[in-house]
């Protein structure tokens, strides 16, 4: 499997607090994107990254700022950290063969 | 963007059977893959899928990218074997990576 690195793995932060949660990949992989797994509701795609400083937006975007000032990093920033923002979060990239990988996820919980 | 339904989305399976999960997408693709969500969490590749077919072990897949479908089958159903499946569909190019909503697959002993 491909080396992908999500930190922190768990995170309990308090309302208005910004929170950002790294994506770290050691396989150089150009693809990249951050979803969110909420009961009843699948995986859904907050942003995502076609390559260095290219990034855009996915279907549930509001809250969510992202970053990528290098391949290996994709940083996802909760500006203002609200209750509804309360989730798993998943990391993928896409590798060569256009195959995609998953981090282990992060738990994120907002008191 | 590309849309991927999933069918069907909840199956108990007494342990043993065999059953067929879909996966249909409204455009091609250069990517098709099947994961599996354990109940820890974890999302585990099963087939990277494309075209044609692929067995591994129990779990075979079988894509027919001219009519959009995928389908995953389980074979003599395991109970380590539920838990969430999902489908997933790249157009290519600087487009998302694209998830059916999964199928809830439940294994009784």
């Amino acid at each position: 499997d491909a080396g992908i690195t999500q930190s922190p793995r768990h995170k309990v932060t308090e309302t208005g607090t910004p929170v950002t949660l790294r994506c770290h990949q050691t396989e150089n992989h150009r693809y990249m994107y951050w979803y969110r797994q909420d009961p009843g509701h699948g995986l859904r795609l907050i942003h995502y990254s076609y390559g260095v400083k290219d990034t855009d937006k996915g279907e549930v975007s509001d809250g969510y700022s992202v970053s990528r000032s290098k391949t290996e990093d994709f940083l996802l920033t909760l500006e203002s950290a609200t209750s509804s923002q309360t989730s798993v979060y998943f990391c993928a990239t896409l590798g060569q063969g256009a195959e995609a990988f998953f981090g282990q996820g992060t738990r994120l919980t907002v008191v | 963007g590309i849309q991927v339904e999933q069918s069907p989305p909840d199956l108990i399976l007494q342990e043993g059977a065999n059953s067929t999960l879909r996966c249909n997408f409204s455009d091609s693709v250069n990517n098709l893959q099947w994961f599996h969500q354990n109940p820890w969490g974890q999302l585990i590749n099963l087939f990277y899928i494309p075209s044609g077919t692929k067995q591994n072990g129990r779990l075979s897949a079988t894509t027919v990218a001219t009519e959009r479908y995928s389908l995953l089958y389980i074979s003599s159903s395991q109970t380590t074997d539920s838990g969430v499946y999902f489908c997933a569909v790249w157009p290519g190019g600087n487009n998302r990576l694209a998830f059916g909503k999964g199928n809830q697959v439940v294994v009784i002993p």
